[in-house]
C-alpha cells in the first residue's frame, strides 16, 4: 500500500520554464511534508518542507503547495535550471513523529537548454 | 563540516554470503537511520537509533539483518546470509533530535549492494 504516490516517474522541462512535480498521499494522519532532491550516486538532500497549517511555503525558486482536502502537494521550480535535473522525492509524516518519514517513488526531472 | 560517510560504496557478493555496511554520522548527530532503497522506489526505513538505542526496528528483517551502534556514534548494518532480493542501495542518515522534528535528515551517498 503506497501511502505517498508520485505518479509521474519523469518530467522534462525547458530551461527557464516552470517545473511542477506532483505528489498525492492517502494517510489523513500525515501533517508534515517534505521534498528531497537526489543526484546520481549521491544521497538525497533536503529541499523544502511544509506543515499542514500552511498551504504554501516558498524558498527562492522553490515553492511547495499543499491542498489538504485533496491530499495533494506540488513542488514548483521557477525558473528551472539545468542543475535542477535530479530525482525528486516527496515524503510525509505525522507532525509529531517525523522519524516516520514515508517516501514516494520519486520523479526524475530533466531540464534541457 | 564532514557529511555522513558510508562504506563501501559498492559491493557485489554471491547469495548466501554475508555483507556489512558501515556509517559514520555527522558529528554531534544523535539520531541515526538506515534506509533501503530498491530500484525505482523511495527510501524505506529499516532501523532508527537514538544514541546507541535502537528505538524503531519494526521494518528490519530480523532473521537475516542486524545492526549496531556502539558508543552511539558509528553504526554497522549486516546481512547474513544475503538473498537476491537484498540487492538495493543502503542509505544511512543522521540528524540532531531537534532538527529531526522537522524531518530534515542528512543522508550519506549510500552503499549499493548487488547480490548474484
Amino acid at each position: 500500500d503506497q501511502q505517498v504516490k508520485q505518479n509521474s516517474p519523469s518530467l522534462s522541462v525547458q530551461e527557464g520554464r516552470i517545473s511542477i512535480l506532483n505528489c498525492d498521499y492517502t494517510n489523513s494522519m500525515f501533517d508534515y511534508f517534505l521534498w528531497y532532491k537526489k543526484y546520481p550516486a549521491e544521497g538525497p538532500t533536503f529541499l523544502i518542507s511544509i506543515s499542514s497549517i500552511k498551504d504554501k511555503n516558498e524558498d527562492g525558486r522553490f515553492t511547495v503547495f499543499l491542498n489538504k482536502s485533496a491530499k495533494h502537494l506540488s513542488l514548483h521550480i521557477v525558473p528551472s535550471q539545468p542543475g535542477d535535473s535530479a530525482v525528486y522525492f516527496c515524503a510525509a509524516s505525522p507532525l509529531y513523529n517525523t522519524d516516520k518519514l514515508i517516501f514516494g517513488t520519486g520523479t526524475r526531472l530533466q531540464v534541457f537548454p | 563540516e564532514a557529511g555522513v560517510v558510508q562504506s563501501p560504496r559498492y559491493k557485489i557478493i554471491e547469495k548466501k554470503q554475508p555483507v556489512a555496511f558501515w556509517c559514520n554520522p555527522i558529528s554531534g548527530h544523535n539520531t541515526l537511520y538506515w534506509y533501503r532503497q530498491n530500484l525505482g522506489q523511495g527510501p524505506e526505513l529499516l532501523i532508527r537509533y537514538e544514541n546507541e538505542e535502537a528505538v524503531d526496528d519494526s521494518q528490519l528483517p530480523k532473521d537475516r539483518f542486524s545492526a549496531e551502534r556502539l558508543k552511539g556514534v558509528d553504526s554497522t548494518l549486516k546481512i547474513q546470509p544475503a538473498e537476491l532480493g537484498d540487492s538495493a542501495v543502503y542509505l544511512c542518515a543522521s540528524s540532531l533530535r531537534l532538527i529531526a522534528n522537522t524531518g530534515e535528515l542528512f543522508f550519506g551517498e549510500g552503499s549499493r549492494l548487488t547480490v548474484l
